[in-house]
């Protein structure tokens, strides 16, 4: 079984551009959850899609927004960039979402960095 | 407790000890507890997801127990290998419909040889 992709795995933005970066799930799974990583901050959850529907959704501004498609596949997307949002971006899929009895399994994220 | 806690924050230790930390989590809104393994440059990786109280999960040398009363979770690894170095991460899920995890800020384990 093909696990989590994510494309692309490096980019470099200037602040007040936007970018777009894509999930693909393990076959079969329905949920996906995007994730925030900096250094000295754990795991910040930003949104999980299940079924093309947004599920749950974390504390970040409305610069990030997500959506699934029909295939599962998602995309993340951060408008009006600041430097802050440098960071490492995982996803993660599941079976029937993150915060059931299933594990996740995570993809290998994409390292933003915002000059 | 309000938040997912894990302690101690890092960890160094040779190798051949065993070695425990802990993830503290809310009792009274619980469903599940998840524990991952993430290395360096790797994605974090599921190690065991339980919900039982009293429940004991096992895979090769780290075992994990969990307590839903009290609010813990203690992962042991058995005789440390440099290739158990890593940050391990706890997440905890409550009850209820559309549930999402909350993580803890993990435990960095370092194993020298």
């Amino acid at each position: 079984k093909a696990g989590v992709t994510q494309t692309p795995r490096y980019l470099i933005k200037t602040r007040g551009q936007q970018v777009t970066l894509s999930c693909s799930p393990i076959s079969g799974h329905r949920s996906v959850s995007w994730y925030q990583q900096t250094p000295g901050q754990g795991l910040q959850f930003l949104f999980e899609y299940f079924s093309e529907t947004q599920r749950n959704k974390g504390n970040f501004p409305g610069r990030f927004s997500g959506r699934q498609f029909s295939n599962s596949r998602s995309e993340m997307n951060v408008s009006t960039l600041e430097l802050g949002d440098s960071a490492l971006y995982l996803c993660a899929s599941s079976l029937r979402g993150g915060g059931s009895y299933n594990e996740q399994f995570f993809g290998p994220g994409t390292r933003l960095t915002v000059l | 407790i309000l938040n997912v806690e894990q302690s101690p924050q890092s960890l160094h230790v040779q190798e051949g000890d065993s070695t425990n930390f802990t993830c503290s989590f809310p009792s009274s809104n619980f469903y599940a507890l998840h524990w991952y393994r993430w290395e360096t440059a790797k994605s974090p990786e599921a190690l065991f997801v339980m919900t039982l109280n009293g429940d004991e999960k096992k895979k090769g040398r780290i075992s994990a127990t969990l307590n839903t009363k009290e609010g813990y979770s203690y992962l042991y690894i058995k005789g440390s290998q440099p290739e158990d170095s890593a940050t391990y991460l706890c997440a905890s899920a409550p009850p209820g419909n559309n549930r999402k995890l909350i993580w803890g800020l993990g435990t960095s384990l370092a194993v020298n040889p």
